[in-house]
């Protein structure tokens, strides 16, 4: 149980353009989703968390208006990169969470990433 | 500042023999305590975690992990390790954040379990 599909797993892209990464949460709802960007030979940097229906909480220094998280339902979060360029190439991980009550406890189940390539 | 220490880049250990991941915490108050594993070009997946209770958890794969509080540490362990086993681990903090919660990760390190 707990799978988080995360689609596409690979994309490559012209500089300029957007691309819309989803993220899935098979069998269980997700109160809490969260995207990751990860550097190459880094850690994770936690993007911002974004519960369903409401706005997501972008992590200090990521830009609101490049990187676009929308989470309408409690299965589905995207992740929009706005006019990408190659600075934006990285590995991103979309990760769901069931938060039971007032309980924030819950692991954090991950999709298995997607790797953005901008030429 | 709010920190996680994954003090070892790279942890060699030969297949059979136990094998420790270490992880310390700099953190306010209580936190909640994670072990997570990344294979190669995958997401991540839960291994285990601390919230409250018995020091020792135990998880997936045969892991577990000591939370210890005078040290703040969180040390992953395995008592035999199997060349599987090999992939990028990391420690994560649950801690208190303006408005919610906040997730902060280790650095990773990575194991190599050779036959």
């Amino acid at each position: 149980g707990a799978v988080v599909s995360q689609h596409p797993s690979w994309v490559i892209c012209k500089s300029g353009t957007s691309v819309k990464i989803e993220c899935r949460s098979l069998d269980f709802q997700a109160t809490t989703m969260f995207w990751y960007r990860q550097f190459p030979k880094q850690s994770l940097m936690l993007m911002a968390t974004s519960n369903e229906g409401s706005k997501a909480t972008y992590e200090q220094g990521v830009e609101k208006d490049k990187f676009l998280i929308n989470h309408a339902s409690l299965t589905l979060s995207t992740l929009t990169v706005t006019s990408a360029h190659p600075e934006d190439s990285s590995f991103y991980i979309c990760s769901a969470r069931v938060d039971r009550g007032r309980s924030s406890n819950q692991p954090q189940h991950f999709g298995d990433g997607t790797r953005l390539s901008i030429l | 500042a709010q920190s996680v220490a994954q003090p070892e880049d790279q942890v060699n250990v030969a297949e059979g023999n136990p094998l420790t991941v270490k992880c310390t915490y700099s953190v306010s108050g209580n936190p909640y305590l994670f072990w997570y594993v990344q294979y190669p070009n995958r997401g991540l997946q839960f291994l285990l975690k601390y919230i409250t209770g018995d020091n020792l958890v135990k998880g997936s794969y045969g892991f577990e992990a000591e939370f210890n509080k005078s040290q703040t540490s969180f040390h992953l362990k395995k008592p035999s390790a199997l060349v599987s086993d090999s992939a990028l681990y990391f420690c994560a903090v649950r801690v208190p954040n303006t408005g919610g919660f906040k997730t902060i990760f280790g650095a990773g390190t990575r194991l190599f379990v050779k036959a």
